[in-house]
């Protein structure tokens, strides 16, 4: 079974600009979460999307958006980019199940994103 | 809220010697806890997971952990290491139940080195 994708892997932004960035979970994987990596700040939760529907988010700014689509796969956008932003970040998928889940969450490769 | 604490940045071993990387946690309620690694370059790689039962968790490569309720902790041990072990581990906790869904808090990280 193939693992957790995420494109791209490199982006290079300046400041002011946009960006997007994709996910593919495993799968029959309902749930998506992104965590953005820092040296300073570490892993930080940012969203959880399930069923098409933000069930959780973490304290990032509006800036911070995704979405999920009915197959799944998963977006998130930040836009009016910050050199702050510049960071690693992961999704990773989990079945989904409701509360009280015992689900594991798999994490992609990452997409590294550069604001210059 | 939940936290979790790694007190070692770094941790140095020699080959084939034991390897113990430690975390504590605190949560309002029983927690899931989870170790992950990281390898240059790469997404995080579930190792074991913590549910409920017994307090001594086998995981992937060899790995372990125990958990210890009185003292909140739940310590990655392998018996022997490998130069390839040397990675950064990531230990990580969500409460039960689940306020909403998957979302994990991260410790710090520990960057482990094995010296041949």
């Amino acid at each position: 079974k193939a693992g957790v994708t995420q494109t791209p892997r490199y982006l290079i932004k300046t400041r002011g600009q946009q960006v997007t960035l994709s996910c593919s979970p495993i799968s029959g994987h309902r749930s998506v979460s992104w965590y953005q990596q820092t040296p300073g700040q570490g892993l930080q939760f940012l969203f959880e999307y399930f069923s098409e529907t933000q069930r959780n988010k973490g304290n990032f700014p509006g800036r911070f958006s995704g979405r999920q689509f009915s197959n799944s796969r998963s977006e998130m956008n930040v836009s009016t980019l910050e050199l702050g932003d510049s960071a690693l970040y992961l999704c990773a998928s989990s079945l989904g199940s409701g509360a009280g889940s015992t689900d594991t969450q798999y994490f992609g490769p990452g997409t590294r994103l550069t604001v210059l | 809220a939940q936290s979790v604490a790694q007190p070692e940045d770094q941790v140095n071993v020699a080959e084939g010697n034991p390897l113990t990387v430690k975390c504590t946690y605190s949560v309002s309620g029983n927690p899931y806890l989870f170790w992950y690694v990281q390898y240059p370059n790469r997404g995080l790689q579930f190792l074991l997971k913590y549910i409920t039962g017994d307090n001594l968790v086998k995981g992937s490569y060899g790995f372990e952990a125990e958990f210890n309720k009185s003292q909140t902790s739940f310590h990655l041990k392998k018996p022997s290491a490998l130069v390839s072990d040397s990675a950064l581990y990531f230990c990580a906790v969500r409460d039960i139940p689940p306020a909403a869904g998957n979302k994990l808090t991260f410790g710090g990280g520990t960057r482990v080195l094995v010296k041949p």
